[in-house]
């Protein structure tokens, strides 16, 4: 079946410290994989977009990785803040959009 | 503003009385979507549209309708509500993507659907 997991539905850090999610998938051959931040009660918000054939892609604190053979994205925060605390959601492109259930990030002061 | 707008933001409804959520946008894209939310769950795609008059099913499709006969508006159609269809919805809009659904999505600031 097919399937897109992300690691943990929490993740607790110290400030400062770099969060590492991670999303797999099984069955699905995605043209590229988007990830997204949710806070409670709002609509998510796009961060970045990776395609296939990039390995890596950097927005200011944030990197994400894209390995398609193991089927996996890495999405990094490095110096992470309390005001990163949100949920973060992978999702792959398809012929439709296919979301993972988030991450919880708590980033401790 | 660039904006993907819904409503109505909160509704509360009895079983089997027909409801609309409208869902517009303002920036010229051809793709849109519905998606509900239930905790555990996360998002699922309802129905989804490459373009005026072109609609595809998602990944839970059953018990709802969509139309698009203009860009800008998807409205989304619960013809005979159900409590389990009790959820947090929302509306996303984007440029169309080559082959592929979509690029980066817009998301409205959803409706919370209650139905008893």
């Amino acid at each position: 079946s097919q399937k897109i997991e992300q690691n943990s539905e929490a993740l607790n850090i110290q400030e400062g410290k770099t969060a590492t999610l991670t999303c797999n998938y099984t069955n699905y051959s995605p043209a590229y994989l988007q990830w997204y931040r949710q806070d409670p009660g709002r609509g998510p918000v796009f961060l970045l977009l990776i395609r296939e054939n990039e390995k890596e892609k950097r927005k200011e604190r944030l990197k994400v990785t894209f390995d398609t053979t193991l089927k996996q994205s890495l999405f990094h925060i490095t110096a992470s803040q309390p005001a990163d605390s949100a949920t973060y959601l992978c999702a792959l492109a398809l012929p439709d959009m296919r979301f993972g259930a988030g991450t919880r990030l708590t980033v401790k002061p | 503003e660039a904006q993907v707008t819904q409503n109505p933001r909160y509704l509360i409804t009895v079983t089997g009385k027909k409801l609309t959520v409208t869902c517009s946008q303002n920036m010229n894209h051809e793709y849109m979507s519905w998606y509900r939310q239930d905790p555990g769950l996360g998002l699922r795609q309802i129905y989804y549209s490459m373009n005026v008059e072109v609609t595809d099913k998602g990944d839970v499709p059953e018990g709802y309708k969509v139309s698009r006969k203009e860009k800008r508006n998807f409205p989304l159609i619960l013809e005979s509500p159900s409590p389990n269809q009790t959820s947090l919805y929302f509306c996303a809009s984007s440029f169309k993507g080559r082959g592929v659904s979509s690029y980066e999505q817009y998301f409205g600031p959803g409706t919370r659907l209650t139905v008893t």
